[in-house]
C-alpha cells in the first residue's frame, strides 16, 4: 500500500527567506506526485505535479527516487504564500490519490 | 462552470441525528472522490465513484458512513446516527478520467 509522509504540519518562514516543504512516500512502482494547496477560505487545488517540471508561483519540486522524495521549495518565500500545502501521491492505473497530513506554511513579514 | 458545487456548506447538529451531505460534479466528469479532512488526520479519501459506480470504500469509516450517486450529476454521503468524532470538513471533488481532480468548497459539519 502506498504511504505520503509529511513531517511537518506547521513551518513558518520569514518573508524572502528560502522555503522547503518536506514530503517523502512509499510506493514500490512508478508513482505520479502531485502537490496541492488550500489558500485561507479557499478551495483545495492543483499546484503542481512532477510530470509537468513545471514552476507555478515561483515553486518547484523534483520527485527523487533514490530517497522517495518530493520535496516542495521556493527561494524567496511572499507572504501570499502562507496556505496548507498537500503532497499527493497515485498509482499505476488508479484515479484516486492519497495524501499526506498536510503542512501549514506561515510566512512572517 | 461554477466548479464543484457542495450543500450544505455547513451543518449543525445532534448526536444521533442524520446528516447527508451532497455533491454535484463538473458535467462531463466520469469520477467523483468524497475526502474527510481533519487536523490530526489531514486529508482522507473515504470513497470513490467512476461513471456512478463505487470502486473504493475502504476509507469510510464504519457502517453509520454510505455514500451513492444515482446519476452522473449528483451524490450524497450519508451519516446516520452522527457522533461527535465525526466533525469535519467533508470535501467531494471530481475528475475526468485521470486528469486532475477538482475540489469543491467543502462542508463543514459540527456534531454537538
Amino acid at each position: 500500500a502506498q504511504r505520503v509522509t509529511q513531517p511537518e504540519k506547521l513551518l513558518s518562514v520569514f518573508k524572502g527567506a528560502p522555503v522547503e516543504l518536506k514530503c517523502n512516500y512509499s510506493y514500490s512502482g512508478s508513482p505520479e506526485l502531485f502537490w496541492y494547496v488550500q489558500y485561507s477560505r479557499q478551495r483545495l487545488q492543483l499546484l503542481l505535479r512532477h510530470i509537468s517540471r513545471e514552476s507555478i508561483k515561483g515553486f518547484t519540486a523534483d520527485l527523487n527516487k533514490g530517497e522517495t522524495s518530493f520535496h516542495l521549495k521556493k527561494p524567496f518565500a511572499q507572504e501570499e504564500d502562507s496556505a496548507m500545502y498537500y503532497c499527493a501521491l497515485r498509482s499505476g492505473s488508479a484515479r484516486q490519490l492519497t495524501f499526506g497530513s498536510g503542512t501549514q506554511l506561515t510566512v512572517l513579514p | 462552470d461554477a466548479g464543484v458545487i457542495q450543500s450544505p456548506r455547513h451543518e449543525v447538529t445532534e448526536m444521533g441525528q442524520e446528516v447527508t451531505l451532497r455533491c454535484k460534479p463538473i458535467s462531463g466528469h466520469n469520477s467523483l472522490f468524497w475526502y474527510r479532512q481533519t487536523m490530526m488526520r489531514g486529508l482522507e479519501l473515504l470513497i470513490y465513484f467512476n461513471n456512478n459506480v463505487p470502486i473504493d470504500d475502504s476509507g469510510m469509516p464504519e457502517d453509520r458512513f454510505s455514500a451513492k450517486m444515482p446519476n452522473a450529476s449528483f451524490s450524497t454521503l450519508k451519516i446516520q446516527p452522527s457522533e461527535p468524532r465525526d466533525s469535519a470538513v467533508y470535501f467531494c471533488a471530481s475528475s475526468s478520467d485521470r486528469g486532475e481532480q477538482f475540489f469543491g468548497p467543502g462542508t463543514r459539519l459540527t456534531v454537538l
